[in-house]
């Protein structure tokens, strides 16, 4: 079955550690895209890509980084510059940008501890 | 800039009851609205989409939303609620054939009450 697998489910980071959530799809979308979950806040546009090798900033993109090196990975890196990384991250894809109706993965909750 | 505002953080009503979820939105270009519910540590899933044609839209599990340019809303109803309706949901717009990602509400949080 085609989806978007998010890995791992849940992942802890020590202050000042770099960490990779990943995220592979199988849907042949061209779109992918990074949120951030927090309580009351609804979803934050962190990065997201129109196609490979390219992608685009958010509304929270500071201490994140992205790479599109192939259609079906779009892995997300929190690094040590986000002060306040613990939420809950989603990663999505679409056919197009303009298409709209997301395809959502699972989710990796992030702790630090 | 696009803007979504989501009225009321949590919403109770009875089985059985109307559910009235409240969605207004920004835009400077005519918007492409969706509306996706999501359960406890799950991502999200998508109830409905307007993007042009008929105004009100139906969706999966009974729900439906009402595109109103003039109130700049489009609020999400279910004439009659279930106990497994309980699930946050989440409005959201992008710019349509401007080609932006979508920007979410803040969500509202749907408590059902046998």
């Amino acid at each position: 079955d085609g989806g978007i697998t998010q890995s791992p489910k849940y992942l802890f980071r020590k202050e000042g550690q770099n960490v990779t959530l990943s995220c592979e799809q199988n849907l042949n979308h061209d779109a992918m895209y990074w949120y951030r979950q927090d309580p009351g806040q609804g979803l934050r546009l962190i990065y997201y890509s129109q196609i490979v090798n390219d992608f685009q900033k958010g509304d929270i993109a500071e201490g994140y980084s992205v790479s599109r090196e192939k259609k079906e990975s779009f892995p997300l890196t929190v690094t040590s510059a986000q002060k306040n990384p613990t939420a809950f991250y989603l990663c999505a894809s679409s056919s197009s940008v303009q298409e709209g109706g997301y395809t959502f993965g699972s989710g990796t909750r992030l702790t630090v501890v | 800039a696009q803007s979504v505002t989501q009225l009321g953080s949590h919403v109770s009503v009875s089985e059985g009851a109307l559910v009235l979820l409240r969605c207004n939105y920004s835009s400077s270009v005519p918007p492409y609205l969706f509306w996706y519910v999501q359960y406890p540590n799950q991502g999200l899933q998508l109830l409905l989409k307007y993007t042009t044609g008929a105004t009100l839209v139906k969706g999966i599990n009974g729900f439906e939303a009402e595109f109103k340019k003039s109130e700049t809303s489009f609020h999400l109803t279910k004439p009659s609620a279930h106990m497994s309706d309980a699930a946050e949901y989440f409005c959201a717009v992008s710019e349509g054939q401007a080609g932006t990602a979508l920007i979410f509400g803040k969500g509202t949080t749907l408590s059902v009450s046998s």
